[in-house]
């Protein structure tokens, strides 16, 4: 068990106001991520992190900054929420995958975000 | 840039029945990882089995396996003895096998019904 919490789970917003959701990890894991999940899209990635202080943009970053300020915290913060913005917001670390080393992302239980 | 294909939004499979779940991508990298992943209605993103590219012999987790075509990019998952538990989304990701460690690229999606 990765140890993933994500909150929060739920959220109704309105256009224009800030949101920040946050990802928790219990076990020191230096990769995490951010994905969105829209219908027709799939999961898109929104940005990652490499370590603390360290982050990186992915496919869909328009709208949206991050910080790890701790290894275990990796926060997602919309300034300023807009309509399109509405989706289901998964969080995500790399680990091992036990039998081959290879590293596979586990996820957290999703956060609904509605911005209206 | 990667693409991953998967021309089928649903699908529907009798009980104890097989099905086949396509996916195709697109890449001109030669290391590289393939995975499924499986979305229940609960919205939890499942592991449900990994296929590295440099592997020839297709990989298998129990009552699931893989037809991993790497001339033809094809990447396809036989469900056996399907059972009500495996209705779900179905998602097909690649992963490069340099640098971050998880972007996944997501497929949209195959959506299955198991008819009892």
């Amino acid at each position: 068990d990765a140890g993933i919490t994500q909150s929060p789970r739920h959220k109704v917003t309105e256009t224009g106001t800030p949101v920040t959701l946050r990802c928790h990890q219990t076990e020191n894991h230096r990769y995490m991520y951010w994905y969105r999940q829209d219908p027709g899209h799939g999961l898109r990635l929104i940005h990652y992190s490499y370590g603390v202080k360290d982050t990186d943009k992915g496919e869909v970053s328009d709208g949206y900054s991050v910080s790890r300020s701790k290894t275990e915290d990796f926060l997602l913060t919309l300034e300023s929420a807009t309509s399109s913005q509405t989706s289901v917001y998964f969080c995500a670390i790399s680990e091992s995958d036990g039998v081959s080393g290879a590293n596979v992302l586990t996820f957290g239980a999703g956060s609904r975000l509605t911005v209206l | 840039a990667q693409t991953v294909t998967q021309s089928q939004p649903e699908m529907s499979v009798q009980e104890a029945e097989t099905v086949t779940l396509s996916c195709t991508y697109d890449t001109s990298e030669s290391d590289y990882y393939l995975f499924w992943y499986k979305q229940p209605p609960s919205r939890q993103m499942i592991l449900v089995i990994r296929q590295e590219a440099y592997k020839q012999q297709n990989a298998t987790e129990n009552r699931f396996s893989v037809n991993f075509q790497k001339a033809a990019k094809s990447f396809s998952l036989k469900i056996s003895d399907s059972q009500l538990g495996d209705a779900a989304m179905y998602f097909c990701a690649y992963r490069s096998g340099g640098g971050s460690q998880g972007n996944l690229i997501f497929g949209k999606g195959t959506k299955l019904s198991v008819k009892p």
